[in-house]
């Protein structure tokens, strides 16, 4: 069935070095893809969405591809500030109900000054 | 946007009681979603609840352990029915606004 697998954390990082966080889906169809961060103590927050193939979600400086071929939707982001520590989720979405979706496990991110 | 308030924000309950969730909505929406994320795991939908009708639940769930009340377009609470340990988890409530999801904080909830 659909799923969504995403790289297992944590994540430590520096201030100011790449980050990449993996995730591809299966799907029957063409879902639509996002990336959904939770900061501490608050609720999850879209941080950016691919509808279809090719397209390039962005926001904040983190991007993410919509790779039909590889199935993938890996979320980068060329500098990474203390403030960016989070735990961030990849998901997919079940079709025309966009709040119906599938999450990946979630990864945790921490970056240190 | 949407803003969503979740109560109780955590529980300790013991187990064979039940817990209500409440999800309240600060605009009117046609559905509401709700989800559980157990420790280590990734989110999982366990209902759509729609107003006027009884709720569609995902494989896995059954309305006799995870009954919901959608009474109106602003407001639904999700009822976990004779708990145990396993239930210990995180519940969300979200809503789709705009073709965004939006979630509330969530509730824990720890069953001992």
């Amino acid at each position: 069935g659909d799923s969504v697998t995403q790289m297992e954390g944590p994540v430590t990082l520096s201030e100011e070095a790449f980050l990449t966080i993996n995730c591809t889906y299966t799907a029957t169809g063409y879902p639509s893809l996002f990336w959904y961060v939770q900061y501490p103590g608050e609720g999850l927050q879209l941080l950016l969405k691919a509808t279809k193939a090719d397209d390039k979600g962005s926001n904040k400086g983190f991007e993410a591809t919509y790779r039909k071929e590889t199935t993938s939707f890996h979320l980068e982001k060329g500098s990474v500030q203390v403030s960016d520590s989070a735990v961030y989720f990849c998901a997919s979405d079940r079709g025309s109900t966009l709040g119906r979706l599938y999450f990946g496990r979630g990864t945790q991110l921490t970056v240190w000054p | 946007s949407a803003v969503i308030s979740q109560k109780p924000s955590r529980d300790i309950c013991q187990r064979g009681t039940s817990l209500t969730i409440q999800c309240q909505v600060d605009s009117q929406v046609t559905m509401m979603f709700w989800y559980r994320q157990q420790p280590g795991q990734s989110l999982t939908l366990i209902a759509t609840a729609n107003q006027g009708s009884e709720a569609t639940y995902e494989s896995g769930f059954v309305i006799d352990k995870f009954p919901i009340s959608r009474p109106n377009l602003t407001f639904s609470t999700l009822t976990v029915s004779n708990m145990s340990p396993e239930d210990s988890s995180i519940y969300l409530c979200s809503v789709e606004v705009a073709q965004e999801a939006f979630f509330g904080q969530g509730t824990r909830l720890t069953v001992v």
